[in-house]
């Protein structure tokens, strides 16, 4: 069964500091990898995608990807309060166009 | 924009009762997902759609019914409600889904009494 692991948390980190989340999957034939943030109560919202082995960055977010080890991560530089929030990894499945989603880890940035 | 809009927001049933959760998207997006999630858990696909006319099913369908007419149009049919159906529904749509974002609408909270 393909799957989408991550720790479910809660990770807590100082305001201004790095947070890193981490995400494994188990299907090498994932394609592409997203990071979404749930706030309480509320729908995901897309904080970025990745489907190259590396680093990419986005203003305070950086997703790394590493298809070898088969793991996809998220930093989070300068944390601020209003990054509190469950945060959903998910790989893209291309035979059947369907995302495979984690469980989420909820980070809590205290101030 | 509206993006995708959902409703209801809220709905109690009884069990044994039946409804559908309607999902529209102005966005010309071929495909679309209805997903259930639990507390504390990731999202789980219950169908999904690549197109008008075209439904499949994704990892959770039973007790569930879909139907893809149009291309803004997405419900989810629940057939004899059950307390295993008490979850947060969300309906999203996309582009191209393995490199483009995912919309998701404002998610309906259903329980079933």
């Amino acid at each position: 069964q393909k799957e989408v692991e991550q720790n479910s948390g809660p990770l807590s980190v100082p305001e201004g500091a790095i947070a890193s989340l981490n995400c494994t999957y188990s299907d090498r034939g994932s394609q592409s990898f997203f990071w979404y943030r749930q706030y309480s109560g509320k729908s995901p919202e897309l904080i970025m995608f990745i489907y190259s082995n590396g680093d990419k960055e986005d203003g305070r977010f950086t997703a790394q990807l590493n298809k070898a080890s088969q793991y996809v991560s998220l930093l989070i530089r300068d944390s601020q309060p209003s990054d509190s929030a469950t945060y959903l990894c998910a790989g893209f499945m291309d035979s059947n166009y369907q995302l495979i989603w984690g469980a989420g880890t909820k980070l809590i940035i205290k101030p | 924009n509206a993006g995708v809009t959902q409703t209801p927001k809220f709905r109690i049933l009884k069990i044994g009762q039946s409804m559908t959760l309607q999902c529209t998207q102005d966005m010309n997006h071929n495909y679309m997902y209805w997903y259930r999630q639990d507390p504390g858990m990731g999202l789980k696909l219950i169908y999904y759609s690549v197109g008008a006319g075209i439904t499949d099913k994704g990892e959770v369908p039973n007790g569930y019914n879909v139907s893809r007419s149009t291309t803004e149009d997405f419900p989810l049919r629940l057939e004899l409600a059950a307390p295993s159906q008490t979850s947060v529904y969300f309906c999203a749509s996309s582009y191209l889904p393995g490199s483009t974002e995912a919309f998701f609408g404002q998610g309906t909270r259903l329980t079933v009494v």
